[in-house]
């Protein structure tokens, strides 16, 4: 079975361009999240979807990030326009469901995309 | 003060020691934990959860929760060189959806 898998695995961009995130979870799995971590930080959250409804994006630190799952399968994250402090590494994950006691369902993360801006 | 704290490390212990790695969280609400295991440019992956007081034990892995010291820990039975890795301790409020808040990581180097 396919992990999670995210594209760009590298990218570097100047200051003031755009770029796009995928993340294609694995198959079956509702729940998408994307985290990010920047350098020395540890990783932070930035929203959680269930099939193509955002079901919170209170880690999503402002207007210049945008994240879509339309049809409810795989997810990007634009970033427009980047900015420095946007460097990092941005993490997806898949679960079935919520990952818990109860349902046994485990959080999937892929290898990440590395962000550079310039 | 963060949320979740980890001694970022290294830690480095001989090969066939104990690893013991420490987490503590400020979030009285925070029901779930876990343990994940990132190797350098991989992806983090979960290697123990814990719900309730008390230890857990999963074959060389024992994580240890104390709810009302707020402190979670994972010990590494055996240690081997390819338990070499970035160890991310993570919790979940039980209200709060599926996000979970991280802590930095603790290096772990095994010398053999």
């Amino acid at each position: 079975e396919a992990g999670v898998t995210q594209f760009p695995s590298h990218s570097v961009i100047e200051k003031g361009q755009t770029v796009t995130l995928r993340c294609d979870p694995i198959s079956g799995h509702d729940n998408l999240y994307w985290y990010r971590r920047v350098m020395g930080k540890e990783i932070k959250f930035l929203l959680h979807f269930v099939k193509e409804s955002k079901q919170d994006e209170s880690g999503m630190p402002n207007n210049r990030f945008l994240a879509e799952r339309t049809g409810g399968t795989y997810s990007t994250l634009k970033v427009q326009p980047a900015e420095l402090e946007d460097s990092g590494v941005y993490f997806c994950a898949s679960s079935q469901g919520p990952q818990g006691p109860v349902s046994g369902n485990t959080i999937y993360f892929g290898e990440g995309s590395w962000l550079t801006v310039v | 003060q963060k949320e979740v704290e980890q001694n970022s490390g290294p830690l480095s212990v001989p090969e066939g020691a104990i690893a013991s790695l420490n987490c503590t969280y400020s979030d009285r609400g925070s029901q779930s934990f876990f343990w994940y295991r990132q190797y350098s440019g991989k992806s983090p992956e979960l290697i123990m959860s814990i719900y309730s007081n008390g230890d857990k034990e999963d074959g060389r892995f024992t994580a240890q929760l104390n709810k009302a010291s707020q402190y979670v820990s994972l010990l590494i039975r055996d240690s081997q060189p390819s338990d070499s890795a970035t160890y991310l301790c993570a919790v979940k409020r039980g209200n709060a959806g599926n996000m979970l808040t991280f802590g930095g990581g603790t290096r772990l180097m095994v010398k053999p």
